[in-house]
């Protein structure tokens, strides 16, 4: 197993442009996230999905879109980027049993993105 | 939503020292997980242990969940300990979402 994989692992962007940070895995999870870690914090939950077809905002949402076509792939995009997204992205997934996730949780090894 | 703070935020230890990492968390909740991140940023997971103790190595964990909180023990500490701690949990109430303490930074010095 593979586990969570991202890509890219570090991205540069200007101001205004927009990108797609990819996220896949490959033990049949349910539940899958995005977190953003900030410099000296701990991660912050920007969306969720309990499964495919089903996405859900959690706490720092804005300026960020998600989608969930098949249960392996979690794509968050990125529409107009701001110096303020600058952070450390993380994806997660685990099992979930009518949408809880009172499971483990299993990280990819995160995208380093800088918008300038 | 549910408050997660970790003790000490700062620990800078000899190599072969013990210590304690201490999670509050203001809820009781149905998941509760210890992460090492290393200086290269990877998040490895340590201990999934909502309640009860475990083992791993020179690494255990316990939590208390009638109490709310949860320990992490490292002992005959070595350079690779070091990196940022993190407890993260799930609470029983609310929305579905694994909540982040801001971490213990541990320091190994040879």
């Amino acid at each position: 197993n593979a586990g969570v994989t991202q890509t890219p692992k570090f991205q540069v962007l200007k101001t205004g442009q927009s990108m797609t940070l990819q996220c896949a895995q490959d033990m049949n999870h349910e539940y899958m996230s995005w977190y953003r870690q900030d410099p000296g914090m701990g991660l912050r939950l920007i969306h969720y999905s309990v499964g495919a077809g089903i996405t859900d905002q959690g706490e720092v949402p804005n300026g960020y879109n998600v989608s969930r076509s098949t249960t392996e792939d979690f794509p968050l995009r990125l529409l107009s980027a701001a110096p303020s997204q600058t952070s450390v992205y993380f994806c997660a997934s685990s099992y979930s049993e009518s949408g809880t996730i009172s499971y483990e949780q299993y990280f990819g090894p995160g995208t380093r993105l800088t918008v300038t | 939503g549910i408050q997660v703070e970790q003790s000490p935020p700062d620990l800078i230890l000899q190599e072969g020292a013990n210590s304690t990492l201490r999670c509050n968390f203001s809820d009781s909740v149905n998941n509760l997980q210890w992460f090492h991140q290393n200086p290269w940023g990877q998040l490895i997971n340590l201990f999934y242990i909502p309640s009860g103790t475990k083992q791993n190595g020179r690494l255990s964990a316990t939590t208390v969940a009638t109490e709310r909180y949860s320990l992490l023990y490292i002992s005959s500490s070595q350079t690779t300990d070091s990196g940022v701690y993190f407890c993260a949990v799930v609470s029983n109430f609310g929305n579905e979402k694994l909540t982040f303490g801001t971490g213990t930074r541990l320091t190994i010095i040879p």
